[in-house]
């Protein structure tokens, strides 16, 4: 069973540019859910992706997006990035039924300049 | 809203001690509530999931409680080792979404 898995692993980016971070979800997952994470602090939740439609999302505003693709893999897209941007991103998969555990990647060291 | 609290922020404990870990949360009505651990720089790693009908998990030396009604949850590790040392966050999910929320943090160092 091949777990969750993110790229890039760090990424370098200057203020005003756009970012693209992707996730693989775990096998038998549906659902995929990206957090920001500052230093520091706990995980933000950003948004949630089921059967590729955003199904709930925390308090970012619009230039965060996302996509699920039918294999269940999800992008995270941030337009115009921001000093504050700079965060570990983190994508977790899950089951819609069951349990519900959410299970993580390693996550993408985002820097901007 | 939705808001989560952990004490202590940091601890720091001989290798060989019991330790608890504290977490609470505002919201009552939760789908479940998962530690997790954290390594620096790293992802997050699974330790317990509890469901809001179950009182406690036990996985080899950690085991969990989650008393719903009055917002607490508590993380016991029993005989700490150095390789114990990390983050361990504490997240509850509520709403159709499965969000979690997550409180900041208790970083344990288990020294020799």
């Amino acid at each position: 069973e091949t777990g969750v898995t993110q790229s890039p692993t760090h990424l370098i980016k200057t203020r005003g540019q756009q970012v693209t971070l992707r996730c693989s979800s775990q096998s038998g997952h549906n659902t995929v859910s990206w957090y920001q994470q500052a230093l520091g602090q706990g995980p933000q939740f950003i948004f949630q992706y089921y059967r590729e439609e955003e199904n709930g999302r925390g308090n970012f505003p619009p230039r965060f997006s996302g996509l699920q693709f039918p294999n269940y893999s999800s992008e995270l897209n941030v337009n115009a990035l921001e000093l504050d941007d700079s965060a570990l991103y983190l994508c977790a998969s899950s089951s819609s039924s069951g349990a519900r555990a959410q299970y993580f990647g390693p996550g993408t060291r985002l820097l901007v300049l | 809203k939705q808001e989560v609290t952990q004490i202590p922020a940091a601890l720091s404990v001989p290798e060989g001690e019991n330790l608890v870990l504290n977490c609470s949360f505002t919201d009552s009505a939760i789908y479940n509530l998962q530690w997790f651990r954290q390594d620096p720089g790293k992802g997050l790693t699974s330790l317990l999931l509890i469901q809001s009908s179950q009182r406690e998990q036990t996985s080899g030396r950690l085991n969990a409680s989650l008393d719903k009604s009055s917002g607490r949850s508590t993380l016991y590790i029993a005989a700490s080792q150095p390789g114990d040392s990390a983050t361990y966050l504490c997240a509850v999910m509520t709403g159709t979404a499965s969000k979690l929320t997550f409180g900041t943090g208790t970083r344990l160092q288990v020294t020799l």
